[in-house]
């Protein structure tokens, strides 16, 4: 089972900008794409990204596209997610996910394996 | 965006009890749908993918099935650590999106 540790809980300002990790177990890291969702509190899950961990290629959702950013350090096998311009709406858990294809099978957007989540909040 | 309507919003049941939830496609998304457990505070575990397909280390009392745009998870004999939420998710489309999840409480 391949493990994702992701950073610690944020506690940050409408405006500011978030910066969270997520380190994969070394010889994972480029196994599979990497992909980034969250859920705002009692509500149900969103997805925000994918990344290539090889070739460091993005997607993102379009409604976040001008204010998200993926990418990874390839010598820690870790992926960042940076949310500029932060919101009250942007508040709940942040959650990276391991695909559940081979990388050189593209991406099938079933999320096998989890982080343990990462607890953003914004408030003034 | 394909909208997934998940059905029904809660449920009560009782241990042993056979239990089903329900997502309806907006339109035909083959069969690219994939079901999570999801308990308090804790990260969604995936259960099937493709909407049959179960993963390594589920019980097989958990069961998904297609037809046409209807997808189905079953739990035969619902056991005590299956109260969660659940969730479906198809994997269809760009951007993928979920449905609005399931919770399975205690009778």
């Amino acid at each position: 089972q391949v493990q994702l540790v992701q950073s610690g809980a944020e506690v940050t300002k409408p405006g500011a900008s978030v910066k969270l990790s997520c380190k994969t177990s070394g010889d994972m890291f480029t196994a599979s794409y990497l992909h980034w969702l969250r859920q705002a509190p009692g509500q149900g899950l969103e997805w925000l990204g994918t990344l290539n961990p090889r070739d460091g290629r993005t997607a993102y959702a379009q409604k976040l596209k001008d204010r998200i950013t993926l990418v990874r350090v390839t010598s820690t096998s870790t992926v960042y997610l940076d949310l500029s311009r932060l919101t009250p709406e942007d508040t709940g858990i942040y959650y990276c996910a391991r695909d559940g294809l081979p990388l050189s099978a593209g991406t099938s957007f079933y999320f096998q394996s989890w982080g343990q989540g990462t607890l953003v909040s914004v408030s003034s | 965006d394909f909208q997934m309507t998940q059905s029904p919003t809660s449920l009560s049941a009782s241990v042993g009890d056979r239990v089903t939830i329900t997502c309806r496609a907006s339109r035909s998304i083959s069969s690219s749908l994939n079901w999570y457990q999801q308990k308090p505070g804790k990260a969604p575990k995936l259960l099937v993918h493709d909407a049959s397909r179960l993963e390594g280390g589920v019980p097989s009392r958990f069961s998904g099935r297609v037809s046409g745009l209807d997808f189905t998870l079953t739990i035969s004999g619902l056991q005590p650590e299956d109260f969660a939420t659940y969730y479906c998710q198809q994997a269809y489309s760009t951007p993928p999106t979920f449905g609005q999840g399931t919770k399975v409480e205690i009778k």
